[in-house]
């Protein structure tokens, strides 16, 4: 149990679209969710935390207006990359959560997107 | 299918030594990682191991046997800081990340 899905795996887009990424609990419904980016080789940088049914908060130095995220529902949290530019290529993890607070997080597989 | 195990939890005393396993059967390797995530906050990055061998990190030490299949997150002189539950992930060949459900190390004194 507890398995949580991103989709797409991987995307290309051209630089100043607007992307779109999905993180689904699938078999339990997830309180709050987290939005990840993930560095070559090294750290997993929190983003922003969401709770179902309200707005997220954004970590320090995330621009909440580059990276949207929405919590509709306690099973889908979508985070959409507007205007996307080279530098925005990474790694994009996230995870849910039972609980409200910090509490067992479930990991995703992680969205890859690219920047052309 | 894909799965990362480690055990689910440890007790190990202060200032001893412990060292969490972990397995993994994927579709390819990428290279694996090392979280650690205290209770109430984000994981923290500890370590990233993509060639055999051993990588040492201060008191923390990872080492990795692609052949098996097989890595180990080792901590020395341990304290009670490191109480915490520690993550194993794996890259596969398409680059997503198959993740451990995670180990939770509690240290007693």
């Amino acid at each position: 149990g507890a398995v949580v899905s991103q989709h797409p795996s991987r995307v290309i887009c051209k630089s100043g679209t607007s992307v779109k990424i999905e993180c689904r609990s699938l078999d339990f419904q997830a309180t709050t969710m987290f939005w990840y980016r993930q560095f070559p080789k090294k750290s997993l940088m929190l983003m922003a935390t969401s709770n179902e049914g309200s707005k997220a908060t954004y970590e320090q130095g995330v621009e909440k207006d580059k990276f949207l995220i929405n919590h509709a529902s306690l099973t889908l949290s979508t985070l959409t990359v507007t205007s996307a530019h080279p530098e925005d290529s990474s790694f994009y993890i996230c995870s849910a959560s039972f609980e409200r607070e910090w509490g067992e997080q479930f990991f995703g597989p992680g969205t890859r997107l690219t920047v052309l | 299918g894909q799965n990362i195990d480690q055990p689910t939890e440890m007790t190990a005393t202060e200032g001893a030594i412990v060292q969490i396993n972990c397995t993994y059967q994927t579709s390819g390797f990428n290279g694996l990682f090392w979280y650690q995530q205290h209770a109430g906050e984000a994981p923290t990055f500890l370590s990233y191991n993509v060639l055999d061998g051993l990588e040492e990190k201060g008191r923390f030490s990872s080492f990795l046997s692609r052949s098996k299949g097989y890595s180990y997150l080792l901590l020395k002189e341990l304290q009670m800081k490191d109480s915490a539950s520690y993550l194993c992930a794996v890259r596969d060949s398409n680059y997503q990340l198959i993740w451990g459900a995670g180990t939770k190390l509690i240290i007693k004194p």
